[in-house]
């Protein structure tokens, strides 16, 4: 099953624009991060934010987090073409404990055209 | 240091015939998981390993699908009898336990025709 639902499924920017993307989910968590995946293959860690932060920023990245509304968003500024990629969130399952594992959501396909 | 490898990087079999599939994670990492992704879709969880032992494998579709990690290390995810609808990139990940981030490996595509 999946969690998270990424919204848009897909956005076309061009470079320079920013690029929001947004997830929701279902049940209380501990954390919720955020990968981006090239071609189909290896997924790579961009952030995490844990369930008792509302924002954080790594670099050109900016995540937001709202526990009240079972959300998050992804903020990309001044995108670059090599930021094409699919984007998507993840969660744990908070209070389960126990299990690590990640549950996915489907995904947002972000284009940036130079 | 290396990352997380997977071997094969491509797998056609035909349906009805056995699979393995091997995951190298990170020196050190005591957490193994192995997801599906379907195309178009996000990673699914299959199964969860805590050194040699199975912390969780909920995921696992049905018994045609077992895995392993004898020493703690090297995981093989074996699948019986493969099916057509078993088509799907799996992804192998490790991390330190309760670390959150995952390191994901490149992942292996297999074809059932």
């Amino acid at each position: 099953s999946q969690q998270g639902e990424e919204d848009p499924q897909a956005l076309s920017i061009q470079e320079g624009e920013n690029a929001t993307m947004n997830c929701s989910y279902k049940t209380s968590i501990n954390n919720l991060q955020w990968y981006r995946q090239n071609s189909g293959r290896g997924l790579v860690h961009l952030i995490l934010i844990r369930s008792n932060e509302r924002e954080k920023h790594s670099g050109r990245l900016r995540v937001t987090l709202d526990t009240s509304k079972k959300s998050s968003s992804l903020l990309i500024t001044a995108s670059r073409a090599a930021d094409t990629a699919s984007y998507f969130c993840a969660t744990d399952e908070g209070g389960r404990g126990g299990s690590e594992k990640l549950v996915f959501g489907k995904g947002t396909k972000l284009t940036v055209n130079p | 240091g290396a990352g997380v490898s997977q071997t094969p990087s491509n797998k056609v079999t035909e349906k009805g015939k056995y699979v393995e599939l091997r995951c190298d994670p990170i020196s050190g990492h005591t957490a193994l998981y192995w997801y599906r992704q379907s195309l178009g879709q996000g990673p699914e969880f299959l199964i969860y390993f805590q050194g040699t032992g199975a912390a969780d494998d909920s995921g696992l579709p049905n018994d045609r699908f077992f895995a392993v990690r004898p020493e703690g290390s090297v995981s093989t995810l074996k699948i019986q009898r493969t099916e057509r609808g078993d088509s799907a990139v799996y992804l192998c990940a490790s991390s330190w336990a309760g670390a959150g981030e995952q390191f994901f490996g490149p992942g292996t595509r297999l074809t059932v025709l």
